[in-house]
């Protein structure tokens, strides 16, 4: 089973701040293979990122997606009022087919 | 625009069955791998089981294997998720959700929360 750790659990930041959340993988993952999806309280998960790297449809440039092997990053460029929320990686590949990472969570300093 | 929308929560007696629905529109699940996540309130996200395009090939999370059965019913565009056997670890919302590049999930419905208690 392939393990997605995230960092940090939580991460305080003011809107208009650079958010960096972090997702280490067990072993090496495809980046074919790597997503990030976004929940707000009370509402399902939105894939935000695919393949590593591509938006979504819909998904704003400020939101960007990077990494390789064992080690990748969601990237928040500047934080908006609605971008507070818990954050998971999440991999395709091995068994179980698709694992999550344990989240992080973006709230408002 | 894509939707799909989970029914047939609710609370179950250890050891009881229930099936959840996912009802699908803006697209034909018989095109797509369709999936079923579950996540306990506050907690993480855990895959349960997927159902290729094909409709004959499945795979399940060890946990569930052997007493949770996909299948889907292409004419009613739908994806089901039979739940036997259940036990108190899982509770949770269960949310369904289809395929996307990559083996992303690519769109999900609301989800549809079940209670195993006595």
């Amino acid at each position: 089973e392939i393990v997605l750790t995230q960092s940090p659990g939580t991460l305080s930041l003011s809107p208009g701040e650079r958010a960096t959340l972090s997702c280490r993988a067990s072993q090496s993952v495809n980046n074919i293979y790597l997503a990030w999806h976004q929940q707000k309280p009370g509402q399902a998960p939105r894939l935000l990122i695919y393949g590593t790297s591509n938006r979504a449809t819909g998904i704003p440039d400020r939101f960007s997606g990077s990494g390789s092997g064992t080690d990748f990053t969601l990237t928040i460029s500047r934080l908006e009022p609605e971008d507070f929320a818990v954050y998971y990686c999440q991999q395709y590949g091995g068994s179980p087919e698709i694992t999550f990472g344990g989240g992080t969570k973006v709230e408002i300093k | 625009e894509v939707q799909l929308v989970e029914s047939g929560g609710g609370l179950v007696q250890p050891g009881g069955s229930l099936r959840l629905s996912c009802a699908a529109s803006g697209f034909t699940v018989s095109s797509f791998w369709m999936h079923w996540v579950r996540q306990v309130p506050g907690k993480g996200l855990v895959w349960v089981s997927r159902i290729k395009s094909d409709g004959i090939s499945t795979n399940y999370a060890d946990s569930v294997k052997g007493r949770f059965t996909v299948s889907r019913d292409n004419a009613n565009n739908a994806l089901y998720l039979q739940m036997n056997s259940l036990r108190a670890e899982d509770t949770a919302v269960y949310y369904c959700a289809r395929g996307g590049s990559g083996g992303s999930l690519a769109d999900w419905g609301q989800g549809t929360l079940v209670t195993v208690s006595s």
